[in-house]
């Protein structure tokens, strides 16, 4: 069965600090996605990105960057240079493509607090 | 355009009772999902919905819970019986088709807190 591990539970930054949020996952599908949502204090959750399992090209955009390598399941999210709106808590996801269902697995989440 | 949108925002009941929770999908988004998150257990599948299909219900916790799609838009999520467990943020999403591929969107949630 599918499994995606974030480990740390929270983290803590002074504001322009860079931050790594880890996220190691299991599946055994050869396709599948992964995906990264962050949730402010509001509540809502907003999808950040998505990566597909035979594409391991990393991706930047803006102060995110997100590092893929299959060969240890881990899909990490790196904010640089942080800033109080990104205290949220992040959550990293996985669906798979084989499994006949399109639902996402998260992991528990990370809250990240950055302050001033 | 408009995102997805629940109502009520916030729900408190008594144990026993039953509730009633709206979904609006995104306007044209033929997949919705129901999700629950809770301080214990993270953020949980209850249950989806692709177009007039029969609804994929494997993450029902429990008998108590059921939904319906109406017209391929509008969902509700009927929780009878309420226990104190139940008590939570429950989040509807949707997405374009139902595919692992597409990523969904979330709205607010419904915070739910049973007495």
């Amino acid at each position: 069965a599918q499994k995606v591990t974030q480990a740390q539970t929270e983290i803590s930054v002074v504001e322009k600090e860079d931050v790594t949020l880890d996220c190691v996952y299991e599946t055994r599908d050869t396709t599948y996605y992964l995906f990264w949502y962050k949730q402010p204090p509001s509540g809502e959750l907003v999808f950040l990105i998505r990566r597909n399992s035979f594409d391991e090209q990393n991706e930047i955009s803006g102060r995110y960057s997100w590092n893929f390598q299959k060969s240890t399941s881990s899909f990490n999210f790196t904010i640089t240079a942080s800033q109080v709106v990104d205290s949220a808590v992040y959550f990293c996801a996985l669906s798979e493509a084989n499994s006949g269902y399109s639902t996402l697995t998260f992991g528990k989440g990370t809250m990240l607090l950055v302050s001033p | 355009g408009a995102g997805v949108s629940q109502s009520p925002s916030n729900k408190v009941t008594e144990k026993g009772k039953d509730v009633e929770l709206r979904c609006d999908p995104i306007s044209g988004h033929t997949a919705l999902y129901w999700y629950r998150q809770s301080l214990g257990q993270g953020l949980e599948f209850l249950i989806y919905f692709q177009g007039n299909s029969a609804p994929d219900k494997s993450g029902l916790p429990s008998d108590r819970f059921s939904a319906e799609r109406t017209g391929g838009s509008v969902s509700t999520l009927t929780i009878q019986r309420t226990q104190q467990e139940d008590s939570a943020v429950y989040l509807c999403a949707s997405s374009v088709r139902d595919r692992p591929s597409y990523e969904q969107y979330f709205g607010p949630g419904t915070r739910l807190t049973v007495t």
